[in-house]
């Protein structure tokens, strides 16, 4: 059970898109819609901005959006704010009450 | 209000055993897995275990087996994580968080363990 990939860090400017995103495998990410992305402010609880691929909580921005392709799964976040600075981690169920995260991507707004 | 209390900040010295707790109210707690999560100084997050408090399942990562144990008590809505030996290296955050859709999260619980 390895760690999903993600890019050490991500930037953008403000207005703009960019997209993170977390690789797994075909018996995690691949095999199940079951991919989560966290937004960590320093200091702070993880906060849920997508869960089971493409769902947002209520309350969370419409910026905020959820893919997948093969074995990789993409967070989104357009029209980029200042708030949206912060570290964004990916979540995969694996099979057997299993879970996988990746390792974390630093978001910088320019 | 589905909510998830962690227990209080601990500082340990190696080789002490330490046991601490997630309290879960406003749900039916024995009716949701509860998972654990280790998130060391300026690194990501780690899915250590799993626990279903129903039936006392537990589900553990290869990494932490043998490391940890995971329990917890449904009479009173509480689950807990602990190490019979701690390290230096086990020095973290530890989050507890509701599997539900989407997971519900604590507030986490630091653990620092020096000489």
């Amino acid at each position: 059970q390895s760690a999903l990939t993600q890019p050490a860090s991500v930037s953008g400017s403000p207005g703009q898109s960019i997209t993170i995103s977390c690789t797994g495998t075909g018996s995690d990410v691949g095999k199940y819609d079951l991919v989560s992305w966290y937004q960590q402010h320093p200091g702070k609880a993880p906060k849920v901005v997508i869960y089971e691929l493409t769902k947002r909580p209520s309350g969370v921005s419409n910026r905020f959006s959820g893919s997948k392709s093969g074995n990789t799964a993409s967070l989104t976040i357009s029209g980029l704010q200042a708030e949206d600075e912060a570290d964004y981690h990916c979540c995969s169920y694996a099979g057997t009450d299993t879970w996988v995260f990746g390792g974390g991507t630093k978001v910088t707004v320019l | 209000e589905v909510q998830l209390v962690q227990s209080g900040p601990e500082m340990k010295k190696p080789g002490e055993s330490l046991k601490i707790s997630c309290k879960g109210s406003g749900y039916n707690f024995a009716t949701y897995w509860i998972a654990w999560v280790r998130q060391m100084p300026g690194k990501g997050l780690e899915w250590m275990a799993s626990f279903y408090p129903g039936d006392s399942d537990t589900r553990y990562s290869p990494s932490f087996q043998g490391h940890v144990t995971i329990s917890g008590d449904k009479s009173t809505s509480t689950a807990y994580l602990q190490w019979s030996s701690l390290k230096a290296s086990d020095t973290a955050m530890y989050y507890c968080a509701r599997q539900s859709s989407p997971w519900n999260w604590g507030q986490g619980t630091l653990v620092a363990v020096s000489s």
